[in-house]
């Protein structure tokens, strides 16, 4: 079956303790990308990569790291977590990164930071 | 990627059509306009895409019109299930486009 996966599912952790969020998706996709979902403020780009060793900057890329050494696995990593990244994260991937190609989404990682 | 405006958020009843209607005046030759649903708690799935017309699916209608400057999605027959934020993207077929912006959608409540 077609998918992305994301693990955790849940986390909450504590502000200064490193946490990674694992992605990887089975469909041969280039581009993957992450996304933060806060209340009133919709679905922000965090990160994209285009291909392996390929990463760049979204919207709101500020306090998270990513890499791409894989095609098939997008880690998002938090190196000293805050709790204004408390939010709900979806992994994705697409073929091609742009809107003509369509974007297959992981089920989501709900963090909270204290 | 063009920019979107759509309603941030609609009313309706079971059974009733719905139609979203998205503007993007500078929307570009080789744009295609993109409909994606998102249900409470989950990741966004695409419904449907088009570029110019009609374009039809089991899930919905997307009507655009000759010049292109904005695009209406209908939902016909809604049920409480369609409960969902509903986003609009406007982009290019080619390669080379890197951020994806879904903003904020319009949130579509569908009451019994």
């Amino acid at each position: 079956e077609a998918q992305v996966t994301q693990n955790p599912r849940y986390l909450i952790t504590v502000t200064g303790k490193k946490l990674t969020v694992t992605c990887s998706q089975n469909m041969n996709h280039e581009y993957m990308s992450w996304y933060r979902q806060d209340p009133g403020l919709g679905l922000r780009q965090i990160y994209y990569s285009m291909n392996v060793e390929v990463t760049d900057k979204g919207d709101v890329p500020e306090g998270y790291k990513v890499s791409r050494k894989e095609k098939r696995n997008f880690p998002l990593i938090l190196e000293s977590p805050s709790p204004n990244q408390t939010s709900l994260y979806f992994c994705a991937s697409s073929r091609q990164g742009n809107t003509y190609n369509e974007q297959f989404f992981g089920p989501g990682t709900r963090l909270t930071v204290l | 990627l063009a920019k979107t405006t759509q309603p941030i958020s609609m009313d309706s009843y079971e059974g009733q059509e719905v139609n979203i209607t998205c503007s993007h005046n500078n929307i570009a030759t080789n744009d295609y306009i993109t409909w994606y649903q998102q249900f409470p708690s989950q990741g966004p799935r695409f419904i449907i895409q088009g570029y110019k017309t009609k374009v039809t699916n089991e899930v919905a209608s997307l009507f655009i019109p000759a010049d292109r400057k904005s695009s209406t999605l209908s939902l016909p027959r809604v049920s409480l299930s369609d409960t969902a934020v509903y986003y609009c993207l406007v982009g290019e077929r080619g390669s080379g486009y890197s951020t994806l912006t879904f903003g904020k959608g319009t949130m579509l409540l569908v009451s019994p």
